[in-house]
């Protein structure tokens, strides 16, 4: 099985600052295959990147996904206040699916 | 408009059964490509695949759990029907059904993402 490591677990900047959440796979994934997903508290999870770098619908410009192989990482440009929220990488390979355990980001 | 909605017992006694059903519109699993996930996330944790299907009756499992799952679907309905066997206290938590539309890569083969997901529904595992 393949472990998404995320890094920092708590990230904590204010308004307008710039966010860098990291994930990093235990082997090689594809990046078609890595996306990043933003969960409120009491809500379901959104899809927010897929293929790495891809804006899901609705996904404003400020964020945006990079990465290959073992390293990924989604960077928020300018924090707005609805972007504080739990954000969780996930890939696929050999059949499953695994989540990294999420980066808590906080103002 | 893609909706997913997710129903089942809340409270569930140890070594029971758990079934639970995602009801859907806005998309048929009859279409080629589409296909339903099931994930759940203990309180206060990480998110956790547990099952996908897709139209054609591919079915995917989480290896650790792979012995206590079944996932079936009921095109006619719009359903996709989960099934845990043996169910234990860790199982409590939140599980969310959602869309899965299908990719192709060579050489993973066909994968997805979840870019439509239910509320998700609360079980408690508890005797």
């Amino acid at each position: 099985e393949t472990v998404l490591t995320q890094f920092p677990g708590t990230l904590s900047l204010s308004l307008g600052e710039r966010a860098t959440l990291s994930c990093r796979a235990s082997q090689s994934v594809s990046s078609d295959t890595l996306a990043w997903y933003q969960q409120k508290p009491g809500q379901a999870p959104r899809l927010v990147i897929y293929s790495s770098s891809i804006r899901a619908t609705g996904i404003p410009d400020r964020f945006s996904g990079s990465g290959s192989e073992t390293d990924f990482t989604l960077t928020i440009s300018r924090l707005e206040p609805e972007d504080f929220a739990v954000y969780y990488c996930q890939q696929y390979r050999g059949s499953a699916y695994t989540f990294g355990q999420g980066t808590k980001l906080e103002i | 408009q893609i909706a997913l909605r997710e129903s089942g017992l809340t409270l569930v006694k140890p070594t029971q059964t758990l079934t639970l059903t995602c009801s859907f519109s806005g998309f048929s699993l009859r279409a080629s490509g589409m296909g339903v996930g099931w994930i759940r996330q203990p309180p206060g944790q990480a998110l956790e695949w547990l099952a996908l299907i897709y139209g054609n009756d591919d079915k995917r499992y989480s290896p650790s759990l792979k012995t206590r799952l079944t996932i079936t679907s009921d095109t006619s309905e719009n359903r996709v029907i989960l099934t845990m066997a043996n169910i234990d206290p860790a199982d409590t938590g939140t599980y969310f059904c959602a869309h899965a539309p299908r990719f192709y890569n060579f050489p993973i083969g066909y994968y997805s993402y979840f870019d439509h997901w239910g509320r998700g529904t609360p079980v408690t595992v508890s005797s």
